[in-house]
């Protein structure tokens, strides 16, 4: 069946743009995770859904990340004033519950130029 | 919010060879999740084991855990150039939500 869906794969845009970041994730998951990946780290947690709402957004390094998921499916991060310390793979990954597996999307490289 | 922290940073040995990847915590989980990442995709969960459960197996692999020293170990048996990635392992707190990730492990297998 079909996986965790992100897209663009790639985005370069200008610092000072604002972008959005699309997440499709497995049909019948209720959960929901963003994360941000720099190069030789970890992934880093920002934020985690529950169905509609945001259970934990305590990851979201500053007032300029938003992330939805209006109808519990489809989720979208949005990044205003981008500034090349945004510059990352963003992942986001889907699950049955909070204390289940998490499939991820092969991410969205983000280059601030 | 817990870490949990892999060791070593890096490990690499001849194919056929086993390979043990260590992860330490600081406090109670839920449960605790390994997950490979090949370079330049997502990540790929391997196991999940249960704070209740101290060994799980899944073909080559051997996830074991010891709550009362807060750690955990992930045994690759005979392994093959494909398993080279980095794995990571991802302790979740009694209720809590967010998934804190180390550094991971990078493994090379050397054909």
């Amino acid at each position: 069946g079909a996986g965790v869906s992100q897209t663009p794969s790639n985005k370069v845009t200008e610092k000072g743009k604002y972008v959005e970041l699309r997440c499709d994730p497995i049909s019948g998951h209720t959960a929901l995770y963003w994360y941000r990946q720099s190069l030789g780290q970890g992934p880093e947690f920002l934020i985690y859904f529950q169905g509609t709402g945001a259970a934990d957004d305590s990851g979201l390094p500053n007032d300029r990340f938003f992330a939805v998921r209006p109808e519990g499916s489809v989720s979208t991060l949005k990044i205003q004033r981008t500034e090349r310390g945004d510059s990352a793979v963003y992942l986001c990954a889907s699950g049955q519950g909070r204390d289940q597996p998490q499939h991820f999307g092969d991410g969205t490289r983000l280059s601030i130029l | 919010s817990q870490q949990g922290e892999e060791d070593p940073q890096a490990l690499s040995i001849q194919e056929g060879e086993n390979a043990t990847m260590n992860c330490s915590y600081k406090t109670s989980i839920n449960n605790l999740q390994w997950y490979r990442q090949n370079s330049g995709r997502g990540l790929v969960h391997l196991i999940l084991i249960r704070s209740n459960e101290r060994e799980k197996h899944s073909g080559r692999l051997r996830v074991t855990l010891d709550t009362s020293k807060k750690s955990s170990s992930l045994l690759i048996t005979a392994s093959r150039a494909a398993d080279t990635a980095s794995y990571f392992c991802a302790p979740l707190n009694t209720g809590g939500f967010k998934t804190i990730f180390g550094a991971g492990t990078r493994l090379f297998v050397k054909a």
